[in-house]
C-alpha cells in the first residue's frame, strides 16, 4: 500500500544551521506531496506542498521539492531558528472524495538551541 | 479562517466508560478525519468521511465508530474505553471535490487519559 518514510528524530541543531528532513514515499499513480508542522501544544498546520514532478513548494524560508525519480521530497531550510523547533509531518495525497485520506509519516522532532 | 473545533482539549475518563470525542468545521468541507497520535508512531488514521454518513475505517478503527449526521460535524466514539487508547485525538478536514492537492485543516487535539 502507499506510505510515507522520513527520517527519524530527534533533529538537535544550533540557531542559523542548515537544515534537512529525508521524506520518501511509496505510491501509484502521481500523488501530491505535503509537509506539515506542529509546534508544542498545537494541532497541524501546512507548511507547503507540491502538486507534480519538478513542483517546488517554499514558505517561510523553507523549501522542498518534488522527485518523481527518487520518490523523494525532502525539507530544506538555510537557516533555523529557535522558533523552528516542532515536529515535522510529511504527507501524500491522491484523489478526492472517498480517496481522499492523507498519509503521514511518523514526524520528525526539531529542536533548534541557541 | 477555516476554523477545526474539538470539543475538549483534556478529558479523563474511567475504563469501560463510552467516550464520545466531538469535532466542528466552519467550511462546508467534504472530508473530515480522525487520527491518533502516539510518540514514536506518528498519525494513524482511525476513520474517515467523505460525505455526511459516509465513512471508510483507517489503519486501526477496533474499538471505535464514528457518526456524521451532518456536514459540518463528526464525531468520535469509544464505546467501551480502555487504557491503551490513552492518546491524542486529531480532527482535520478537507475540501476535497475531487482534488489531491487541497489543505487539510486540525483542530488543538484532545488529550484523552482513560484511567
Amino acid at each position: 500500500g502507499d506510505s510515507v518514510t522520513q527520517m527519524e528524530g530527534p533533529v538537535t541543531l544550533s540557531e542559523e544551521a542548515f537544515l534537512t528532513i529525508n521524506c520518501t514515499y511509496t505510491a501509484t499513480g502521481y500523488p501530491s506531496l505535503f509537509w506539515y508542522v506542529q509546534y508544542p501544544g498545537e494541532g497541524l498546520q501546512l507548511l507547503l506542498k507540491a502538486t507534480k514532478a519538478d513542483d517546488k513548494g517554499s514558505n517561510k524560508g523553507f523549501e522542498a521539492t518534488y522527485r518523481k525519480e527518487t520518490t523523494s521530497f525532502h525539507l530544506e531550510k538555510g537557516s533555523v531558528q529557535v522558533s523552528d523547533s516542532a515536529v515535522y509531518f510529511c504527507a501524500l495525497s491522491k484523489g478526492g472524495g472517498s480517496q481522499g485520506n492523507l498519509i503521514f509519516g511518523k514526524g520528525t522532532k526539531l529542536s533548534v538551541k541557541p | 479562517d477555516v476554523k477545526v473545533t474539538q470539543s475538549s482539549r483534556y478529558l479523563v475518563k474511567r475504563t469501560g466508560e463510552k467516550v464520545f470525542l466531538e469535532c466542528v468545521q466552519d467550511m462546508d468541507h467534504e472530508n473530515m478525519f480522525w487520527y491518533r497520535q502516539d510518540p514514536g508512531l506518528g498519525l494513524r488514521l482511525i476513520y474517515f468521511s467523505y460525505d455526511v454518513k459516509m465513512k471508510e475505517k483507517g489503519d486501526i478503527p477496533e474499538g471505535y465508530s464514528v457518526s456524521r449526521e451532518k456536514k459540518e460535524r463528526f464525531s468520535l466514539i469509544l464505546e467501551s474505553a480502555s487504557t491503551n487508547q490513552t492518546s491524542m485525538y486529531l480532527c482535520a478536514s478537507r475540501n476535497n471535490r475531487g482534488r489531491k492537492n487541497t489543505e487539510a485543516f486540525f483542530g488543538q487535539g484532545t488529550r484523552l487519559t482513560v484511567v
